[in-house]
């Protein structure tokens, strides 16, 4: 069965440090891997996503990932936080022939000015 | 394009009522989903469609029906609601479900008294 693993529920960042938010997951074969990131009272937004080919994956606010085969990771990093980044972040994987896709318990994301 | 509709945004039901959650999307999406999501656990799936006649279940489906009887819509339905139903609902649909990206809707918020 696919799982995800966010190990950390809480960071606390200062605007204008990096960040970096962690996110393992198991899954049997080749993973499609997403983050997504929701905002208070406001549903899910696609950040990146990874399928295949280059394992530095570019996505939008000026994120990126990671693809790690051998450590099963997919951490997100930003080099610069805003005070707009403040969210809850999800990793998910999916991509089996079963359809699901399955999300890890989020990682809440405080930035303090 | 609307993107993925859902309605109510808001909803409180005794135990024992009975409720349909209304998710469509106007993107000619053949995959749809429901999650329902719990403080601290994330997004869980209930139910999936790969198209129109085609459902099955995910994660948690005890307590829930789902038919798609057209490409646009799917909505969920609460035979006898609990307090553990309490939760916020999301649809989510995209193009081929596998491997690309799931866009999701705002949101219901379900109270069960």
């Amino acid at each position: 069965a696919q799982s995800v693993t966010q190990p950390d529920i809480h960071i606390t960042v200062s605007e204008g440090a990096s960040l970096e938010l962690r996110c393992n997951y198991s899954y049997g074969a080749t993973p499609y891997l997403f983050w997504y990131v929701q905002s208070p009272g406001q549903g899910l937004q696609l950040l990146l996503k990874y399928f295949s080919g280059d394992t530095l994956v570019q996505g939008i606010k000026g994120f990126e990932a990671e693809f790690k085969r051998s450590q099963s990771s997919f951490n997100l990093r930003k080099p610069s936080v805003h005070w707009s980044d403040a969210a809850e972040y999800f990793c998910a994987v999916g991509g089996g022939s079963n359809y699901k896709l399955t999300f890890g318990k989020g990682t809440l994301l405080t930035v303090n000015p | 394009n609307a993107g993925v509709t859902q309605t109510p945004k808001f909803q409180v039901l005794k135990t024992g009522q009975s409720m349909t959650l209304q998710c469509a999307q106007d993107m000619n999406h053949e995959y749809m989903s429901w999650y329902r999501q719990d403080p601290g656990m994330g997004l869980r799936l209930i139910h999936y469609s790969v198209g129109a006649g085609i459902t099955d279940q995910g994660e948690v489906p005890n307590g829930y029906n789902v038919s798609r009887s057209t490409t646009e819509d799917f909505p969920l339905r609460l035979l006898s609601a609990a307090p553990s139903q309490t939760s916020v609902y999301f649809c989510a649909s995209s193009y081929s479900g596998r491997d690309d990206t799931q866009y999701f809707g705002p949101g219901t918020r379900l109270t069960v008294l």
